[in-house]
This record gives structure tokens, sequence and C-alpha cells, in this order.
């Protein structure tokens, strides 16, 4: 199975901040890569996917960048509604593993 | 639009089964797969399997193999997730996603616990 490991597990941050969440793969998976936002207690909600792709309705602040097997997701300027845990997802093989979660809290 | 709705909330013992059901709208079935990922309590997300709605293949992650069974009924656009022999640390939200490589829609959740 393929390894999923980001960093931080947390981090604190203000309105305004730029933040930045990084995925690392224990093997290349090209750019099938996808990130994820959940909120508590609901289901999460894609973002990006391969990669760099932002889905659709996804603000501009959020961007995604990397291949093979280290990625990186970044906030440009933190709003409220995005304090949330991040997943981040590799397609490349199944089974489909995820990160462990990154939590952004407010400072 | 797209929509995944799943079944409620389902309490079980020990050693039993249970069977969620999401049903999709807005889309063409049989075009997408279906995975399954599950959310124990304050933990993060774990894929569990999928299933191709256009053939009915399958693929499981390998630590539920022989407990976990996903099928779809294309006659009414609902793909279902059978576990069994339940422990409590099966206890958790189970969401279905449609499943093109990435998880673009997901349903709401359906929540089971195993208590005795």
């Amino acid at each position: 199975d393929i390894q999923m490991t980001q960093s931080p597990s947390s981090l604190s941050a203000s309105v305004g901040d730029r933040v930045t969440v990084t995925c690392r793969a224990s093997q290349s998976i090209n750019t099938y890569l996808n990130w994820y936002q959940q909120k508590p207690g609901k289901a999460p909600k894609l973002l990006i996917y391969a990669a760099s792709t932002l889905q659709s309705g996804v603000p501009s602040r959020f961007s995604g960048s990397g291949s093979g097997t280290d990625f990186t997701l970044t906030i440009n300027s933190l709003q409220p509604e995005d304090f949330a845990t991040y997943y981040c997802q590799q397609s490349y093989i199944t089974p489909r593993t995820f990160g462990q979660g990154t939590r952004v809290e407010i400072k | 639009q797209v929509q995944l709705v799943q079944s409620g909330a389902e309490v079980k013992k020990p050693g039993a089964s249970v069977k969620v059901s999401c049903k999709a709208s807005g889309y063409t079935f049989t075009t997408y797969a279906i995975s399954w990922v599950r959310q124990a309590p304050g933990q993060g997300l774990e894929w569990m399997g999928w299933i191709s709605a256009y053939n009915g293949n399958t693929n499981y992650a390998q630590e539920l193999q022989g407990r976990v069974t996903i099928t779809t009924d294309t006659a009414t656009s609902t793909a279902y997730l059978e576990l069994r022999s339940l422990r409590s640390d099966d206890t958790a939200v189970y969401y279905c996603a449609r499943d093109s490589g990435k998880f673009d829609s997901w349903g709401q959740g359906t929540l089971v616990t195993v208590s005795s």
C-alpha cells in the first residue's frame, strides 16, 4: 500500500494568513493526488484534484502543486470558513489511501 | 445536480451485520464507480472499497477482505455496503462517494454504532 504522510498534523493561523500543508507519498504517484476539506459533522469536500486542478466552485485562494512524492496545498489569505481539517488522498492505485489529516485552527 | 443520499443511522450488536445504502441521482449511474470511506470518531478517513457501477467489478481494502461486500442495483441507481461480523471498532460514520479517481460527490454519511 502507498502511505500518505501529511505535515503538520495541526496548525494555528489567523485570518489573512497564508497556510501551507504538505503531503508525502511513500512512492511516486505522478500527479494522482487529491485534496479534501472536512468540517465537523460534514462529509469531506473535494478541493483540488490531479495535484493542481481546482474543483469547480472552489475559491481561487486554494492551490495545489507537486508531483512524484511531494505535494503542497496552499491557502492564500485564510478566511474564517477555511478553518477545517484537510486530507490528501492518492488515486494512483488501490487501496486509495488518505493522509492522516491536518487540522487548521484559529490562532 | 449530483446527489448521493444514504440510509439512516444503525445500532448493531457485536457479531451482527449491517447494510448501508447510497442512492445516486443527477448523473448516469453506470458511468462512475462508487467508493465507500469510513471515519471512526475523532479519526481520519479510511477507504474501504470500490465498485464499478458499469460492470460490478470490486476492490476491497485488505484488512476488510472477507467481511465486506459492495454491490449495486443499476435499476435504482443504488450502491450498497454490507459489513459482517461487526466489532466495536467498526463504530464509525460511513460515506459513499462518486469515484472517478477523485471523490467529487459524497453522501451525507451514515453513523453505524456497534455496542452490546
